[in-house]
């Protein structure tokens, strides 16, 4: 148990669904990210929110929506998505994003989407 | 951030030590090296970090070299449960976020 929780755990949809993934973190920190993992690919980063404020997206194509009510939640808005999405989508929190000497990052299970 | 190499995979026998290694040679002085690893469909999960110093934790221990070009990452007693895929990273002050490469893959051997 890392103190990040993400749901659903699989998730499948049609592209032309919309659907939204969830991650809460009970850690009190003030930093979350998605990333993303496909098959056999290293991770990518996706978002960065620091208290709330978005500060950084990494290119990711507007079908991808993500929002930040409060520091302890975390959505991803899906719509129209493609068969190439399909991955396994991580949450992960840490305290900040300003400091390397302390920056560990505690991750969620997971979302395994498969898009058809 | 630095660029970090690591051998695709490694095998280790259980019980026995595993060495995983990682080369930084580009590492600026700021930079701290993390170590992750991932076990099949999991999230990452945190190991240690260290900047100049070896490290110890109840994980692992971190061996740095004194060029700061290279590190090891020891697992002193591998179990089954050690097999995932280990990442290092270097992280600086000029990124918002730590960013994951390929990783060694362990397997860890009865």
């Amino acid at each position: 148990e890392t103190g990040v929780t993400q749901t659903p755990r699989h998730l499948v949809m049609g592209m032309t669904n919309k659907k939204s993934l969830k991650c809460e973190q009970h850690l009190g920190h003030n930093a979350m990210y998605w990333y993303k993992q496909s098959a056999k690919k290293p991770l990518e980063l996706m978002f960065v929110y620091s208290l709330e404020e978005r500060v950084e997206n990494n290119s990711v194509p507007s079908r991808f929506s993500p929002e930040c009510p409060n520091s302890s939640h975390l959505f991803l808005h899906l719509h129209t998505l493609q068969p190439e999405d399909s991955a396994l989508y991580l949450c992960a929190s840490s305290q900040d994003i300003l400091r390397p000497s302390n920056e560990k990052l505690f991750f969620g299970s997971g979302t395994q989407l498969s898009v058809l | 951030d630095a660029k970090t190499t690591q051998p695709p995979s490694m095998d280790c026998a259980e019980g026995r030590a595993a060495n995983l290694p990682c080369n930084h040679s580009t590492i600026s002085g700021n930079e701290y090296v993390y170590w992750y690893r991932q076990i099949h469909s999991q999230g990452p999960q945190y190991i240690i970090h260290g900047l100049k110093n070896n490290e110890t934790n109840e994980m692992a221990s971190l061996i740095i070299t004194e060029d700061r070009k290279s590190s090891t990452l020891i697992l002193p007693h591998a179990t089954l449960r050690d097999t995932a895929v280990y990442y290092c990273i270097g992280r600086g002050p000029g990124r918002r976020a730590l960013t994951f490469g390929s990783g060694t893959r362990l397997q860890v051997q009865p």
